[in-house]
């Protein structure tokens, strides 16, 4: 069985903190995703990457950086939180290509004040 | 670009059938994805086609028509737990990413 973890279920963090939410997948799959969502306006990506140390914006990257230092793990840091990155993030992991599903992990809201 | 569209609500009564729309516009084409996510949980995958035509998974099945750029998700003898959002989701034409639509959400009554 595939399994995508995320550190954190819910996370409360204060505007300004810089914020890691960790995410690991144990499939030895190259492709990892960041997205977030927030209703009515469906998954954004945020950040992916399809191999070690390898990173691309997705759609939103504003605000936001990533790591892959190691194949299995991809983070999502917050450099300086803000109140409109209060939303639920979730990570998800493929093997190659496009063609694959994606398999998620939990996900982790946050919540910025 | 790329575009995704499907309704936002629907509603349906158990036991009945339901078909969730899913519209597309895409430069290249490489299939097209549906996946379940109930409230508070992840995404989950339902189904992958990339050939025209219906896919059938038990109670649910995927249609897809490459020339309309047209998916239907179709869902037979509904339970209370298919109440849920459907998310249609396509492989970006020039990119090793996938684009989701916004869902829709199922409210199923009794």
């Amino acid at each position: 069985d595939v399994k995508v973890t995320q550190s954190s279920r819910y996370l409360v963090k204060r505007t300004g903190e810089k914020v890691f939410l960790e995410c690991v997948q144990d499939m030895d799959h190259e492709n990892m995703f960041w997205y977030r969502q927030d209703p009515g306006l469906g998954l954004r990506l945020i950040y992916f990457s399809y191999d070690v140390k390898m990173k691309e914006k997705g759609d939103i990257p504003e605000g936001y950086s990533v790591s892959r230092e190691k194949k299995e793990r991809f983070s999502l840091i917050l450099e300086s939180a803000s109140t409109n990155q209060t939303s639920m993030y979730l990570c998800a992991s493929s093997p190659p290509g496009t063609n694959y599903e994606q398999y998620f992990g939990p996900g982790t809201r946050l919540t910025v004040t | 670009g790329q575009n995704i569209d499907q309704p936002t609500e629907m509603t349906a009564t158990e036991g009945a059938i339901v078909q969730i729309n899913c519209t597309y516009q895409t430069s290249g084409f490489n299939g097209l994805f549906w996946y379940q996510q109930h409230a508070g949980e992840a995404p989950t995958f339902l189904s992958y086609n990339v050939l025209d035509g219906l896919e059938e998974k038990g109670r649910f099945s995927s249609f897809l028509s490459r020339s309309k750029g047209y998916s239907y998700l179709l869902l037979k003898e509904l339970q209370m737990k298919d109440s849920a959002s459907y998310l249609c989701a396509a492989p970006h034409s020039s990119a090793s990413k996938i684009i989701f639509g916004s869902g829709t959400r199922l409210s199923i009554r009794p």
